[in-house]
């Protein structure tokens, strides 16, 4: 069984609406996080959140807005889509204090038109 | 960049050979993670080497950790058509957090 599940795995907008990435992880861990993969690019680090408090944002961008409503979730609102901003996105958690590797998803794949 | 790397890198081996990808970094790093990630699928760690491990091993595979001069390997012994995905390696950024940053990777072909 999945021990980090991603929902939808496919994903269809159009330019300017706004999704929400869902990432529910039943593994036990405290930290979760968020990633980008787009076509030709390094798998790219966005945020970090230990006990729904969020750690590190390295993404520029206000339209990404990362939201944990339980421990365990970590879901990922974009606002204002663009096409730039199809890629496949994963969610990871990982246990303690950031020493140990973090586990990934499945990943949600999404394509903006 | 992090890493010395910019182009995805494909390899293609027959059954049976040994392969060796290599990575670069340019800046400090405890440790460093190898993940492998198949099609459609999520990256999933094979190996990781810490700063004080010159090499580790895990079945087939065995990772090399040169601090000196900052590179990495992972070395897949008797290769297996199952063993064909695209490998990345990934350095964190220390104890702000466990924020991987990730090489472009090396696609790695196994022919029967």
């Amino acid at each position: 069984d999945p021990k980090i599940i991603q929902k939808p795995k496919y994903l269809v907008a159009v330019t300017g609406s706004e999704k929400i990435l869902i990432c529910e992880q039943y593994l036990g861990h405290n930290a979760m996080y968020w990633y980008r993969q787009s076509a030709k690019k390094p798998l790219e680090f966005m945020f970090s959140y230990s006990y729904q408090k969020l750690m590190d944002n390295q993404t520029a961008s206000s339209r990404f807005q990362p939201q944990s409503s339980k421990k365990n979730h970590l879901d990922l609102q974009i606002t204002a889509l663009k096409p730039d901003d199809s890629a496949t996105y994963f969610c990871a958690s990982s246990q303690g204090d950031f020493n140990q590797a973090p586990l990934f998803g499945e990943g949600t794949r999404l394509s903006v038109l | 960049s992090q890493w010395g790397e910019e182009n995805l890198q494909a390899l293609s081996i027959q059954e049976g050979e040994d392969v060796t990808m290599n990575c670069s970094y340019k800046t400090y790093t405890t440790v460093v993670h190898w993940y492998r990630q198949d099609s459609g699928r999520g990256p999933a760690l094979i190996i990781l080497i810490r700063s004080n491990e010159r090499e580790k091993r895990s079945g087939r595979l065995r990772a090399t950790l040169d601090t000196s001069s900052q590179s990495s390997s992972l070395s897949i012994t008797a290769a297996q058509c199952e063993d064909t995905a695209v490998y990345f390696c990934a350095t964190d950024y220390g104890s702000s957090g466990n924020k991987l940053i990730f090489g472009i990777g090396t696609l790695l072909s196994v022919k029967p």
